[in-house]
């Protein structure tokens, strides 16, 4: 069965360096987001992508983050300068349409 | 601001009996309906879903009941099963933007 793939699985970084996660979304879908769980908190949406471009972000995503499609496979988000309240999990999902989302297995990223 | 209230962080249950996962929301744009099963260190697992047209779907042991009018929903494992355990997230999505926007989660213990 197809399934959403991240790497790394743990990512540990000095604030303010900057970290790119990575993704693999289900080949035919058409929709990436992001989200981040900090530990103990909900769901956080983060952004989507769609067509090469960002459809929808919220507050969290400032200038310190970016998202990229860079080939046909991976959609990674980048944070430019990590701060302290960026540690969190952080999930991509991928969707054929805007229903359901796939998860894939998240990356823990420490910022110390 | 909470648009998605899962009020009871935690739900201990009898293996063999019902388990119900309630959820509420505030937001009347909210057109479609997710509930998510999430293991430990694993991402967010898609396991049932319902449009707002809609006041009932049932996927095996697995039903959601949608009460538009009361803003309310809820999850129906029967019957529960060891393996049910996780935190059920309930998750929402916005028609005028397609976000999905998440409750706090649940965690379903299933006693032996």
């Amino acid at each position: 069965e197809p399934e959403v793939t991240q790497t790394p699985s743990h990512q540990v970084t000095q604030m303010g360096q900057e970290v790119i996660l990575r993704c693999v979304p289900i080949s035919n879908h058409l929709y990436f987001y992001w989200y981040r769980q900090i530990l103990g908190q909900k769901v956080e949406f983060l952004v989507s992508f769609y067509n090469n471009e960002i459809s929808e972000k919220s507050e969290i995503f400032d200038d310190q983050f970016s998202v990229e499609r860079p080939d046909g496979s991976n959609f990674t988000l980048k944070i430019r300068s990590t701060k302290l309240e960026d540690s969190a999990m952080y999930f991509c999902a991928s969707s054929e349409a805007f229903y359901e989302q796939f998860f894939g297995p998240g990356t823990r990223l420490t910022v110390l | 601001d909470q648009q998605v209230k899962q009020n009871s962080p935690s739900l201990s249950v009898q293996e063999g009996r019902i388990s119900i996962l309630n959820c509420d929301y505030t937001n009347s744009m909210f057109d479609y309906f997710l509930w998510y099963k999430k293991y430990p260190a694993e991402g967010p697992t898609f396991l049932i879903s319902i449009s707002s047209i809609k006041d009932k779907n049932e996927d095996g042991r697995f039903t959601v009941f949608l009460n538009k009018s009361a803003k309310h929903l809820s999850l129906h494992i029967v019957p529960s099963q060891p393996g049910d355990s996780a935190v059920y997230f309930c998750a929402a999505r916005d028609g005028s933007n397609y976000q999905l926007i998440w409750g706090a989660g649940t965690k379903l213990i299933i006693k032996p």
